[in-house]
């Protein structure tokens, strides 16, 4: 069954910390991953992952993808009270099917 | 441009009765999508349309059906609503079927009693 798993569920650091988010998959045929951040509403698109060993950056955010070993991280340097969200995880499913399975989420807070 | 709009923002029902949430996108994207978001479960697909006239199922359709009814709105109802359907529901859309990025509307949070 294709499953994402993502660690730690949920995360308090303080302003100025780094955090490692993870993502692992079991997915046939996989496409891409993706990273999203979730605030009060809508998820909003960070990240998509295709390659291994290609870190993309975004500002203070980076991510990379090891399709080896089957996991991506998210990381986020010199935290700030508005990176608090739900970061979500997800695998382009089986090749002809345009299924995106999500992974549960972790939750970060930052506290000032 | 307003992405992608879903209609209405709450809603209240009562166990047994029916009602359609709205979906709709401007970005001129092909595929479209409808989850549904619980505590501790992530999002899950419901239903799915990769381009104008075709849905496919997801991972947890029952209880629900969809309309593709053009390019830009794709709706989801749910024929007779039951609690176990309380839920936050989410439409997205993405250019291209796979391997894209998907935009989300701001979601429906439905209650059943």
């Amino acid at each position: 069954e294709d499953k994402v798993v993502q660690s730690p569920l949920s995360l308090v650091v303080h302003e100025g910390d780094t955090v490692t988010l993870n993502c692992s998959y079991e997915v046939t045929n996989f496409r891409s991953l993706l990273w999203y951040k979730q605030e009060k509403k809508a998820p909003t698109f960070l990240f998509m992952l295709t390659s291994s060993g290609i870190e993309k950056k975004s500002g203070r955010l980076s991510s990379i993808l090891d399709k080896k070993e089957l996991f991506s991280i998210l990381n986020i340097t010199a935290t700030q009270t508005g990176d608090s969200a739900i970061y979500l995880c997800a695998v382009d499913g089986p090749s002809g099917t345009y299924k995106y399975i999500f992974g549960t989420g972790t939750r970060l807070k930052v506290l000032a | 441009n307003a992405g992608v709009t879903q209609t209405p923002k709450f809603q209240v029902l009562k166990t047994g009765q029916s009602m359609t949430l709205q979906c709709a996108q401007d970005m001129n994207h092909n595929s479209m999508y409808w989850y549904r978001q619980d505590p501790g479960m992530g999002l899950r697909l419901i239903y799915y349309s990769a381009s104008e006239g075709t849905t496919d199922k997801g991972e947890v359709p029952n209880g629900y059906n969809v309309s593709r009814l053009n390019k830009r709105e794709f709706s989801l109802r749910l024929e007779s609503a039951a609690p176990s359907q309380t839920s936050v529901y989410f439409c997205a859309s993405s250019p291209r079927t796979g391997a894209d990025t998907q935009y989300f509307g701001p979601g429906t949070r439905l209650t059943v009693l």
